[in-house]
């Protein structure tokens, strides 16, 4: 069963403040790692994406990826209140029956309070 | 910037009736999913599509859904008979190239499902 792990929350983070989200992921050959943030009734939309071990950083946001820990993160710095949301973590596992699909956590839910 | 279009924004059914939802993907990508998201629960893939085929479904994807391309623009999920556990935001998604060759998903708006 590939499996995409994230703490469901709420994460309550003062505003101003770094907001750290993380995710682990069961299948060690994992292609492709995406942050989504979906707000109340809305559809997921895209925060960042990564490949490759290291940070991706862009704006606000840093990726942080370990294949080798199967870890996945997301630092958000100077949170703004406008950041409060879930936050879903999704995988490509890049195997043979899943090229083209996403496996998604079942997302974090941020607060940061004013 | 380009978008991913569905209607209808809401759908409520009777339980066993047949619905249609449409999706119109940003016009350049070639591959196109559904995913769905029961209230509170995750998001589930459903099935992807490209050149004018099933890619890949998932379990949930059974004999009651088909996928159809009906012309240049138009990607639609059909159930065929509704049951009350199908209520759920379905979102549709699409991408220029394959997942695991660098591409990411851009999500519609999705249409929420009340089968009563």
């Amino acid at each position: 069963q590939k499996e995409v792990e994230q703490n469901s929350g709420p994460l309550s983070v003062p505003e101003g403040a770094i907001a750290s989200l993380n995710c682990t992921y069961s299948d060690r050959g994992s292609q492709s790692f995406f942050w989504y943030r979906q707000y109340s009734g809305k559809s997921p939309e895209l925060i960042m994406f990564i490949y490759s071990n290291g940070d991706k950083e862009d704006g606000r946001f840093t990726a942080q990826l370990n294949k080798a820990s199967q870890y996945v993160s997301l630092l958000i710095r100077d949170s703004q209140p406008s950041d409060s949301a879930t936050y879903l973590c999704a995988v490509n596992m890049g195997s043979m029956d899943s090229n083209y699909q996403l496996i998604w956590g079942a997302g974090t839910k941020l607060i940061i309070k004013p | 910037e380009p978008e991913v279009t569905q209607t209808p924004s809401h759908q409520v059914t009777q339980m066993g009736q047949e619905v249609i939802l449409r999706c119109v993907p940003i016009s350049n990508h070639l591959y196109f999913y559904w995913y769905r998201q029961i209230l509170g629960q995750k998001v589930e893939f459903l099935v992807s599509f490209y050149n004018n085929e099933i890619s890949e479904k998932s379990e949930i994807f059974d004999d009651q859904f088909s996928v159809e391309r009906p012309d240049g623009s138009n990607f639609t999920l059909k159930i065929r008979s509704t049951k009350l556990e199908d209520s759920a935001m379905y979102f549709c998604a699409s991408s220029e190239i394959r997942l695991d060759l660098g591409d990411t998903q851009y999500f519609g708006p999705g249409t929420r499902l009340t089968v009563l």
